[in-house]
């Protein structure tokens, strides 16, 4: 069975600031990874994905991410908030066979502060 | 290119009365196609998915169910709706390859009062 705790249902930076979200999983095989970002009364939109090959993952809106096996982690980052990051931010985790739907973190709602 | 669309945007509904919500993927064929619910500061708990015409796996057993007539096609539906049903509906599809995330339609919004 797969699983993906994220840290913290809310954070709060300053514009700016350095945006660390946090993803930790559990998979019994290598899992494909992935991030979400949803803005209010909308569907959810791919930021980035780690599927094989390099570990650090670059995505849309200056997202980036890196995947640690070690720690059974893949953490979002981005240097410097901007006002437009305000959103809520979902991590998820797939299977290799395609046959399993996605399991979803609970979610971590950023609040970007001027 | 591939779009999804779903629709309505927003539905409120009196309790005991039935539901249909439809979900149309353009662009592609045989895709995946999921069912998701998000309760008010909740995540997402998805409810049914589709790998094919007339296969239907159920998540969570509830007062909902889910068809699929058309390759591209998913439909939500209820005959009594509940309080409880009440949240943020996404339709989402991804080809049948597993190293490709999803595509979320836009959403409904259904409001039982």
């Amino acid at each position: 069975a797969q699983s993906v705790t994220q840290l913290g249902s809310h954070l709060s930076v300053s514009e700016g600031a350095l945006v660390l979200l946090r993803c930790n999983y559990s998979s019994s095989v290598p899992p494909y990874l992935f991030w979400y970002v949803q803005y209010p009364n909308q569907g959810l939109q791919l930021l980035l994905k780690y599927t094989t090959g390099a570990t650090l993952v670059k995505g849309i809106n200056g997202f980036e991410a890196e995947f640690k096996k070690s720690e059974t982690s893949f953490h979002l980052t981005k240097p410097s908030a901007h006002m437009s990051d305000a959103a809520e931010y979902f991590c998820a985790v797939s299977d290799r066979t395609g046959r399993r739907a996605l399991t979803f973190g609970s979610g971590t709602r950023l609040q970007v502060q001027p | 290119s591939q779009t999804i669309h779903q629709w309505p945007a927003t539905l409120v509904q009196p309790v005991g009365s039935p539901l249909s919500l439809e979900c149309t993927v353009e662009g592609t064929s045989n895709p995946n196609l999921y069912w998701y619910r998000q309760a008010a500061g909740r995540g997402l708990q998805l409810l049914f998915y589709s790998v094919g015409i007339g296969q239907i796996s159920s998540e969570v057993p509830q007062n909902l169910s889910a068809s699929r007539p058309q390759d591209r096609q998913f439909i939500l539906s209820s005959k009594k709706l509940l309080l409880s049903d009440s949240g943020f509906y996404l339709c989402a599809w991804r080809p049948g390859l597993s190293n490709y995330g999803y595509t979320f339609g836009s959403g409904t919004r259904l409001t039982v009062v």
